[in-house]
């Protein structure tokens, strides 16, 4: 049982290049997210998916898509990357019936220059 | 959302007893205290969840008052490896709630040798 699965663990692009997190469970849990972790700043909730082919936006959602396709995997888009988005990022999942209980990723640290 | 507010660090040393207390006034009658835990480089962890009076797991206690205006954490004899970052949680555990948790900056709770 692997749980939530990110990749990559690191990367490293420059200021208007695109790139796509990875994420996935295998717990089949209904409800996913992505946080955003700066220095000093916590958590902060940028998009989350309530089930397959349903989103929604959290507290940072500028800069960054996201899709779900299958209830398994929760992507999540740059498009065109800024150095503000230099951040740590952490996929999460749990149950629908209590979303308070989330496991998460390992992260994925991103730099751009 | 409920908003929490918690030390931003405390020090602790090896064997203690260490209580961490989030105020949250504003606490909603389905909400629930939910805490995490994370080491540097890792994604947060679930610890205890509770509603009032107090819980109990194998890592940690819960102490709730009866007007739920603040939640304690309690962790028995800390050790190094509980230096972490603590961070509490109020939200409802039931669907249908548009927005999710929000994750403040958390207590960095350092244990000294």
């Amino acid at each position: 049982n692997a749980g939530v699965t990110q990749t990559p663990k690191f990367q490293v692009l420059k200021t208007g290049q695109s790139m796509t997190l990875q994420c996935a469970q295998d717990m089949n849990h209904e409800y996913m997210s992505w946080y955003r972790q700066d220095p000093g700043m916590g958590l902060r909730l940028i998009h989350y998916s309530v089930g397959a082919g349903i989103t929604d936006q959290g507290e940072v959602p500028n800069g960054y898509n996201v899709s779900r396709s299958t209830t398994e995997d929760f992507p999540l888009r740059l498009l065109s990357a800024a150095p503000s988005q230099t951040s740590v990022y952490f996929c999460a999942s749990s149950l629908e019936s209590d979303k308070n209980i989330q496991y998460f990723g390992a992260g994925t640290r991103l730099s751009v220059l | 959302l409920a908003k929490t507010t918690q030390p931003i660090s405390m020090d602790s040393y090896e064997g203690q007893e260490v209580n961490i207390t989030c105020s949250h006034n504003n606490i909603a009658t389905n909400d629930y205290i939910t805490w995490y835990q994370q080491f540097p480089s890792q994604g947060p962890r679930f610890i205890i969840q509770g509603y009032k009076t107090k819980v109990t797991n194998e890592v940690a206690s819960l102490f709730i008052p009866a007007d739920r205006k603040s939640s304690t954490l309690s962790l028995p004899r800390v050790s190094l490896s509980d230096t972490a970052v603590y961070y509490c949680l109020v939200a409802p555990i039931s669907s249908g709630s548009a927005r999710q948790l929000t994750f403040g900056s958390g207590t960095q709770l350092t244990v000294l040798p």
